[in-house]
């Protein structure tokens, strides 16, 4: 069935560090694919979108790119502060239905 | 706008009793959806709606009720509540036109015993 695969966490940064989580995705058609955040406390946040292969979608600062023949979805920031401090989590869309991925807690100290 | 709201926020239910989560959302969506976290967990779909009068099944319906009678609220029944469904229940809603984009409410927080 379709899934969402992305790394482990927790993951700890110094702060303005290179941010990189991995996301892979299997579905049969073609999903859209997004990366939302949860801060402490709170529902999920839609971050960025991408709804066909290599689009890139960029929010914040973050980015991602839609790469169809590595089904991935890899989520990157190029400089990250402590209010980036969250739970990020990868998910598709496929039909009416959503799949998220286990989510990686991220965790930025100055 | 208070977007989707969820009731209660916090509750403890002992094996067996029943209740109802409250899901409300003022955005005139048509989509709705429940999921439930688990603990070092991504989010499953349990149930989810396209409109008033339609309810599909996500990943985990087992255990769960749901019904659409307004756009405006979806309840979740947990009937004969057991300790595996003690997690954190967010609903979420989407218009038709943007659907991809889910606005969530804070969650429930549901303890069994």
């Amino acid at each position: 069935g379709d899934s969402v695969t992305q790394m482990e966490g927790p993951v700890t940064l110094s702060e303005e560090a290179f941010l990189t989580i991995n996301c892979t995705y299997t579905a049969t058609g073609y999903p859209s694919l997004f990366w939302y955040v949860q801060y402490p406390g709170e529902g999920l946040q839609l971050l960025l979108k991408a709804t066909k292969a290599d689009d890139k979608g960029s929010n914040k600062g973050f980015e991602a790119t839609y790469r169809k023949e590595t089904t991935s979805f890899h989520l990157e920031k190029g400089s990250v502060q402590v209010s980036d401090s969250a739970v990020y989590f990868c998910a598709l869309l496929t039909g009416n239905q959503f799949y998220f991925g286990t989510g990686t807690s991220l965790t930025v100290i100055p | 706008n208070a977007g989707v709201t969820q009731t209660p926020k916090f509750r403890i239910l002992k094996i067996g009793q029943s209740m109802t989560l409250q899901c409300t959302q003022d955005m005139n969506h048509n989509y709705m959806y429940w999921y439930r976290q688990d603990p070092g967990m991504g989010l499953k779909l349990i149930y989810y709606s396209v409109g008033a009068g339609i309810t599909d099944k996500g990943e985990v319906p087992n255990g769960y009720n749901v019904s659409r009678s307004t756009t405006e609220d979806f309840p979740l029944r947990l009937e004969l509540a057991a300790p595996s469904q003690t997690s954190v229940y967010f609903c979420a809603s989407s218009s038709k036109t943007v659907s991809y984009e889910q606005y969530f409410g804070p969650g429930t927080r549901l303890t069994v015993t």
